[in-house]
């Protein structure tokens, strides 16, 4: 079984400063780990995804995470905040194998104040 | 990328009526569906799982006869909230896939507010 909770449910930045949503999983299986945004009004869009290899993940809009597995975590963060990354972030996780369904955790809310 | 629509965006209904979800893929064959739920503040939560042509699979607590799901096609599958009480007022979100491994694609969710 897995597990995702997403610590704070909303976060306020500045704009320019450094974004970090965090998000710690549990599970008893190699995880897939995703981080998903969702826009007003939109559908949730793949921000950035680990499966193997590489712990740190670039993804999309200047984001990026890493999976520690030694912290069972999978943070994102991103430099410099701008106006546009105001949404809700979703972090997300499934097995390496066999079920596709993701496990979700309960979303953050990014503000991001001029 | 993959568009996937879903359709009400919002709906309010009668308590004891019955209401009708549609997720679409536009642009490629959904082989596999998921049907999330989310209420405030907390997670998305799976309710089922859909493949085209057979029957959903559906998770624990989750009641089949309350919440149809009908994926008769690559490209439709459709969630119907039968007898809708106030406690079934949510946010519904499905997501499609069309192969194993493939990206997961997300509908914009449905707002169902049952007075």
């Amino acid at each position: 079984a897995q597990s995702v909770t997403q610590l704070g449910s909303h976060v306020s930045v500045s704009e320019g400063a450094l974004v970090l949503l965090r998000c710690n999983y549990s599970s008893s299986v190699p995880p897939y780990l995703f981080w998903y945004v969702q826009y007003p009004n939109q559908g949730l869009q793949l921000l950035l995804k680990y499966t193997t290899g590489a712990t740190l993940v670039k993804g999309i809009n200047g984001f990026e995470a890493e999976f520690k597995k030694s912290e069972t975590s999978f943070h994102l963060t991103k430099p410099s905040a701008h106006m546009s990354d105001a949404a809700e972030y979703f972090c997300a996780v499934r097995p390496d194998t066999g079920r596709r369904a993701l496990t979700f955790g309960s979303g953050t809310r990014l503000q991001v104040q001029p | 990328g993959a568009v996937v629509s879903q359709h009400p965006s919002w709906v309010i209904c009668k308590s004891g009526t019955s209401v009708k979800i549609e997720c679409r893929s536009l642009d490629f064959q959904a082989t596999t569906m998921f049907w999330y739920r989310q209420f405030p503040k907390q997670s998305l939560m799976l309710m089922a799982t859909s493949n085209e042509g057979s029957k959903a699979t559906y998770e624990q607590g989750v009641e089949k006869d309350k919440f149809l799901i009908n994926h008769a096609s690559l490209t439709l599958s459709t969630l119907t909230v039968t007898s809708a009480h106030p406690e079934d007022s949510s946010f519904y979100i499905c997501s499609a896939s069309g192969q194993i491994n493939e990206k997961l694609f997300f509908g914009s969710g449905t707002q169902l507010s049952v007075l």
